[in-house]
């Protein structure tokens, strides 16, 4: 049983470009969460997907966006990078939308120069 | 919003030693506390939570406590092992008795010394 997937595991972008991280959930989940994790730092939320709507979100700007797809999957785009957006991208799957342990990915690992 | 503290940020325990990881959070309304484990390179790994109703749950070598009243929470690793070693990071969250977005503490360098 695969757990939850990420695509692509690293990445280097320069400023004002956008970017676009896949994520896979763990089979028989249905919700996914992103977060970002900066170095030395604890994750923090961005926001969830569940039923392909965002349902909740964090203290994150409008150029973070996302998707999720009618097989669960979930994207997560982000415009404009800035420097500071250079960070370990996580993304958390879940059965049930606030309902259930969140599991994590691998993460991909962004690199704004 | 919710806010966590975690301390200590480094613990370094000798191996066989116990380990105790505390964090304190601010909303009175968060209802689910799990604890992670991040290995280098890879991605945080439940290892144990608990739920408000519940004041204390225990896991093989693992435990966590919950004071509701004062808004702590524990980790507590008996007999440490080398492969203990890796950075915890405990979260909290309100939601419908689940887990929502999670707000995370900074982390714990939990170092065993052979």
């Amino acid at each position: 049983d695969a757990g939850v997937t990420q695509s692509p595991t690293h990445l280097i972008k320069t400023r004002g470009q956008q970017v676009t991280l896949r994520c896979s959930p763990k089979s028989g989940h249905d919700t996914v969460s992103w977060y970002q994790q900066a170095l030395g730092q604890g994750p923090q939320f961005i926001f969830q997907y569940y039923e392909e709507e965002e349902r909740q979100r964090g203290n994150f700007p409008d150029r973070f966006s996302g998707h999720q797809f009618p097989n669960y999957s979930s994207e997560l785009n982000v415009n404009a990078l800035l420097l500071g957006d250079s960070a370990l991208y996580l993304c958390a799957s879940s059965y049930g939308a606030g309902r259930d342990e969140q599991f994590f990915g691998p993460g991909t690992r962004l690199t704004v120069l | 919003g919710e806010n966590v503290e975690q301390h200590p940020s480094t613990l370094s325990v000798q191996e066989g030693d116990s380990a105790v990881i505390k964090c304190t959070y601010s909303d009175s309304a968060s209802n689910y506390f799990p604890w992670y484990k991040q290995e280098l390179g890879k991605g945080p790994q439940l290892i144990i939570d608990i739920r408000s109703n519940v004041g204390e749950k225990k896991d093989q070598r693992i435990a966590v406590t919950l004071n509701k009243t004062a808004k702590h929470f524990s980790l507590h690793i008996t007999e440490t092992q080398p492969e203990d070693s890796a950075v915890y990071f405990c979260a909290a969250s309100n939601s419908g008795g689940g887990a929502d977005g999670l707000t995370f503490g900074k982390g714990t360098h939990l170092i065993i010394q052979p």
